[in-house]
């Protein structure tokens, strides 16, 4: 029952250096989400996706990339790392029926720092 | 636009007490709301939503939530803490446009005491 999974769990990367979070779902959902979570912000949407082949930018997507080659895969790209994309990296995937009633399902985050 | 507002980033409860965290939104449709909470080093659960139908919401772990039109809130309630409960608990709305896309809270950090 593994639901989101997301890899790797923490990551140490220089500025400049470039990365990709990995987030795979195993529920046939077709909207998945990346967030960013921030001391005392809340969490930010940073892309989104509602199909594989369709990506859309949330509130946040300066400095990400996206893409949605299958069902169950929506990796997050980081170009050129910088101090300010320190942060905790959440996937979370829905289903697509029943409107916005339906609750999203989280992966236990990545944890990355940027030096 | 969707927002929302949660009042108090920390609250302090004995074990045993009443707890009471505040959420208020802001909507131009009528609102889904949603209630998570995340545990250290760990991804968000659903505590309970709000859709339609009957504005008292039960969740998991003893917890509900009362939506209030009139007010705007979706404060969520337990009647006695404990000491498990400690966490930090979000708040948020579905936004509309594409994608079903939910607006967070800032955040509460429930501390229990003992």
């Amino acid at each position: 029952n593994a639901g989101v999974t997301q890899t790797p769990k923490f990551r140490i990367l220089k500025i400049g250096q470039s990365m990709t979070l990995q987030c795979t779902q195993d529920m046939n959902h077709n909207y998945m989400y990346w967030y960013r979570q921030d001391p005392g912000m809340g969490l930010k949407l940073i892309y989104y996706s509602v199909g594989a082949g369709i990506t859309d930018k949330g509130e946040v997507p300066n400095g990400y990339n996206v893409s949605r080659s299958t069902t169950e895969d929506f990796p997050l790209r980081l170009e050129l790392a910088a101090p300010s994309q320190t942060s905790v990296y959440f996937c979370a995937s829905r289903v697509q029926t029943g409107g916005g009633n339906q609750p999203q399902h989280f992966g236990d985050g990545t944890r990355l720092s940027i030096l | 636009a969707q927002s929302v507002t949660q009042l108090g980033s920390h609250v302090s409860v004995s074990e045993g007490a009443l707890v009471l965290l505040r959420c208020n939104y802001s909507s131009s449709v009528p609102p889904y709301l949603f209630w998570y909470v995340q545990y250290p080093n760990q991804g968000l659960q659903l505590l309970l939503k709000y859709t339609t139908g009957a504005t008292l919401v039960k969740g998991i772990n003893g917890f509900e939530a009362e939506f209030k039109k009139s007010e705007t809130s979706f404060h969520l309630t337990k009647p006695s803490a404990h000491m498990s409960d400690a966490a930090e608990y979000f708040c948020a709305v579905t936004s509309t446009g594409g994608g079903n896309k939910l607006t967070f809270g800032t955040g509460t950090q429930l501390k229990v005491e003992l």
